[in-house]
């Protein structure tokens, strides 16, 4: 299967953001759904895992969400910042085959 | 707290060979199982391949399978990845990553290191 992003977001500071990941095939829920911040030049940090829980030292502006109607998981950013601005990536896994898969990557702006 | 450094990265040429490696420390590195992942210039992350606590089970993407092998140390506590034949499509950053709570969620990302396939 295939996780898709949008390729970019663009949103002003203190707004509210929401980024989709669609999955192509099997249900979203057969599988967690992380999502990994990454800004320019560094490594990637976990902002979400498990679909919803939110690693220690993340702020509580960050929220994650599956809906299995529209098989897709979600990353919501309150109270957006400059230093939010960064590649946002979600990521699953191929019970099957124990393959990860990433999304695309989404480039979010904050301006 | 967790580390995760990379090294062994460089330039090679296509159809050569290369090991790059991570070393770990702050936390109980043989119960953890091992990723790494790859970042192409100005592109976004792949999984390259994870490798279990114990060293026996390993599993590769489609991308890389035949031509990579990864392996643990637990004692030197150590990942590797041997990378053979290479192609300039294997260009990327290479991070090695931990597993966190449940498979597929990773925890710690290493600083990663620069792999550079070029004639």
């Amino acid at each position: 299967f295939i996780l898709t992003q949008p390729h970019s977001v663009l949103e002003s500071p203190g707004k509210t953001v929401t980024i989709s990941c669609t999955r192509s095939s099997g249900n979203i829920d057969y599988n967690y759904v992380q999502w990994y911040q990454q800004r320019p030049g560094s490594a990637p940090i976990t902002v979400i895992y498990e679909n919803t829980q939110r690693p220690s030292g993340v702020p509580d502006r960050f929220s994650g969400s599956i809906d299995v109607s529209s098989n897709s998981a979600s990353l919501t950013i309150s109270g957006l910042g400059t230093e939010d601005e960064a590649d946002y990536y979600c990521q699953s896994y191929d019970s099957s085959t124990l393959h990860v898969v990433f999304g695309g990557g989404t480039k979010l702006t904050v301006l | 707290q967790v580390q995760l450094v990379e090294s062994g990265g460089g330039v090679v040429q296509p159809g050569r060979s290369l090991r790059v490696s991570c070393e770990a420390s702050g936390f109980i590195f043989r119960s953890s199982a091992m990723h790494w992942v790859r970042q192409a210039p100005g592109k976004g992350l792949e999984w390259v391949a994870v490798i279990s606590y114990d060293g026996r089970d390993k599993y590769y993407a489609d991308s890389v399978k035949g031509r990579y092998t990864v392996s643990r140390d637990n004692f030197k506590n150590t990942v590797y990845l041997q990378m053979n034949n290479l192609r300039a499509e294997d260009t990327a950053v290479y991070y090695c990553a931990k597993r966190g709570n449940s498979y597929g969620h990773i925890d710690h990302w290493g600083q990663g290191t620069l792999v550079t396939v070029s004639s």
